[in-house]
């Protein structure tokens, strides 16, 4: 089955500092990715839905200019955590359908981010 | 959104079957029912999913009632792999996001 690989699996970072995520198909086109994070021992929720070549549509209560979201290519999106600050701290998990909802998403691994 | 509902927690013993039950009282006509299921520390896994009959794939059975206002995941033979949190979702419209419940954690016991 497609693959979604999410790189880096885990990342520690300073306060302050940038971290970017990386979310790629790796044997399907997809034009629309999606962005979740997860804190421990809850659900995901959805961040923000990526198109390619467009800008990204975020959910209520994320802050656009905290977490760029560049889809440049139909195989890569990217999720930038800017001015990082420990409770940004999560689980975070980026998906990817390939036509609709008769089927499967897909999922990354996920990466652990820690802010200290 | 059309909601799902299931219960927080279920138990099992290793190689017995195991029914994971959801509530979607609201369901649309055009809605699908997808499973998934996130074991510790991973992106969550596509597990089955159906829209009015019952699927059956290498991983488990999908058992969809007949008003589709509930259905149930089906695991024939639980292994101690299958211990994870397992997400029933209503899918209606192309392209839009899964959105998550709280899920039912599936403990398995050997």
């Amino acid at each position: 089955g497609a693959v979604v690989s999410q790189h880096p699996s885990w990342v520690i970072c300073k306060s302050g500092t940038s971290v970017k995520i990386e979310c790629r198909s790796l044997d399907f086109q997809a034009t629309t990715m999606f962005w979740y994070r997860q804190f421990p021992k809850q659900s995901l929720m959805l961040m923000a839905t990526s198109n390619e070549g467009s800008k990204a549509t975020y959910e209520q209560g994320v802050e656009k200019d905290k977490f760029l979201i560049n889809h440049a290519s139909l195989t890569l999106s990217t999720l930038t955590v800017t001015s990082a600050h420990p409770e940004d701290s999560s689980f975070y998990i980026c998906s990817a359908s390939v036509r609709g909802p008769n089927t499967e998403a897909f999922f990354g691994q996920g990466t652990r981010l820690t802010v200290v | 959104d059309a909601k799902t509902t299931q219960p927080n927690s279920m138990e099992s013993n290793e190689e017995e079957p195991v029914h994971l039950p959801c509530n979607h009282s609201t369901i649309s006509g055009t809605d699908y029912i997808h499973w998934y299921r996130q074991l510790p520390s991973q992106g969550p896994e596509y597990v089955i999913h159906g829209l009015t009959s019952n699927v059956n794939n290498r991983m488990a059975s999908l058992a969809i009632a007949e008003d589709r206002k509930s259905s149930t995941l089906i695991l024939h033979r639980a292994t101690l792999r299958d211990a994870a949190v397992y997400y029933c979702i209503l899918v209606y419209q192309a392209g839009t996001a899964l959105i998550f419940g709280k899920g039912t954690t599936l403990s398995v016991s050997s």
